[in-house]
């Protein structure tokens, strides 16, 4: 079974910094990795998907990686803002020959506080 | 552009009460899925359809019944709520592919009491 885990839990810095989340996963057998945003009380955003056959995506301040070897990825965010507080979520889809259920399989977040 | 479109957003049931939350899709995708949300065990696959006509189970379906209506819809129904079954429903729509993102709608919150 797929199992995903994202570390740290929490995280708290000041406005400016440049930060990395990182996931890691058990299976290396996967199709895609997302990572979400998901702001208190809201549904979640997509911020960037990862082919499994990509090693990084790139969207503005953020830079995700993938080492599917390893099972692991990061977010990146450079020059963090208040606005950047949010749960971060990493998700991985199973690839169709693996069998199983289709879907995303999640970890379980981290909360990250921009300091002003 | 609605994307995903959940029903009720908010909801208080009584509990061995009956309900449908409901999801539709406005883009065109085959594959459609329910999750649940927790504190402190994050997102669970409930229940998916592949395509029209078709649905699997997740990881944790007990308790939960859905319907593929159509390509667009796909109902969650608790036939006999229980105060375990209290959590944030999301629906969520997707193409199946490795480039395809899967979108998510604004959520369900359940109350059983």
């Amino acid at each position: 079974k797929q199992e995903v885990t994202q570390i740290p839990a929490a995280l708290s810095v000041p406005e400016g910094e440049n930060l990395v989340l990182n996931c890691s996963f058990t299976d290396s057998a996967i199709y895609n990795l997302q990572w979400f945003r998901q702001d208190p009380g809201k549904g979640l955003t997509s911020l960037l998907l990862i082919q499994s056959s990509q090693r990084e995506q790139t969207s503005g301040r953020l830079n995700a990686s993938l080492d599917k070897s390893s099972g692991r990825s990061t977010l990146y965010i450079a020059a963090s803002q208040p606005g950047d507080s949010a749960t971060y979520l990493c998700a991985v889809r199973l690839t169709p020959s693996r069998g199983g259920a289709d879907g995303l399989t999640f970890g379980k977040g981290t909360h990250l506080i921009i300091q002003p | 552009n609605a994307g995903v479109t959940q029903t009720p957003k908010f909801q208080v049931l009584k509990t061995g009460q009956s309900m449908t939350l409901q999801c539709a899709q406005d883009m065109n995708h085959n594959s459609m899925y329910w999750y649940r949300q927790d504190p402190g065990m994050g997102l669970r696959l409930i229940y998916y359809s592949a395509s029209e006509g078709t649905t699997d189970k997740g990881e944790v379906p007990n308790g939960y019944n859905v319907s593929r209506l159509n390509k667009r819809e796909f109902s969650l129904r608790l036939e006999s709520a229980a105060p375990s079954q209290t959590s944030v429903y999301f629906c969520a729509s997707s193409e199946f592919g490795m480039g395809n993102t899967i979108y998510f709608g604004e959520g369900s919150w359940l109350t059983v009491v």
